[in-house]
């Protein structure tokens, strides 16, 4: 089945303990990224990925790691979290390097920093 | 000024009624526009793209009017199964590959 995983699906964690929210997509998908959404404020990109080794910032980068070092994978990266990254995060994928056409979004991962 | 803005609503609707709603932007160089489908928190699925010449698919028909800068979304008949969060995409080139942004979100209650 074509599809998107995270993992983990539910997080509770403390401030500035280090975690990688993993993405993986078996489509071969080449452009991936990170949203979050919050309440009122609606989705909003993290991180983007056109291809492997090549990653760009969307619009809510500070805080956050990404890597593409295999094209099915993008993990999310937390280094030190903070309660303000308490959030729903979707990993996404489109078919082709632009991202400009349909996105395949996991299910999310809800994340709650202490 | 957001660069998508859309009305958040909710918009109550009875069943069998037609719901229409918009989608502004603000990056006239806007190349590529969605709408997607989100359910209570869940992942977004997409509904449809929005073409230049305006497009159908069953009940569904969306617009997008560049002059204005902004895309529309009509639900004719609407139907129970209609009740959900439909978010607006927006993408604009960039060299690393496209930036999308979403809307804020309209909420549509069909109610019997």
């Amino acid at each position: 089945e074509a599809q998107v995983t995270q993992n983990p699906r539910y997080l509770i964690t403390v401030t500035g303990k280090k975690l990688t929210v993993t993405c993986s997509q078996n489509m071969n998908h080449e452009y991936m990224s990170w949203y979050r959404q919050d309440p009122g404020l609606g989705l909003r990109q993290i991180y983007y990925s056109m291809n492997v080794e090549v990653t760009d910032k969307g619009d809510v980068p500070e805080g956050y790691k990404v890597s593409r070092k295999e094209k099915r994978n993008f993990p999310l990266i937390l280094e030190s979290p903070s309660p303000n990254q308490t959030s729903l995060y979707f990993c996404a994928s489109s078919p082709y390097g632009t991202g400009g056409e349909t996105q395949y979004f996991g299910p999310g991962t809800r994340l709650l920093v202490l | 000024r957001k660069e998508v803005e859309q009305d958040p609503g909710p918009f109550n609707v009875p069943e069998g009624a037609t719901v229409a709603f918009n989608c502004t932007y603000s990056n006239s160089a806007s190349q590529s526009f969605f709408w997607y489908r989100q359910d209570c928190r869940k992942e977004p699925k997409l509904l449809m793209s929005v073409y230049s010449s305006g497009n159908e698919d069953g009940r569904f028909t969306a617009q997008l009017n560049r002059a204005s800068q902004y895309i529309s979304l009509l639900i004719r008949d609407s139907k129970l199964s209609d009740s959900a969060t439909y978010l607006c995409v927006v993408t604009a080139f960039k060299a690393a590959g496209n930036k999308l942004t979403f809307g804020g979100g309209t909420r549509v209650l069909v109610k019997p």
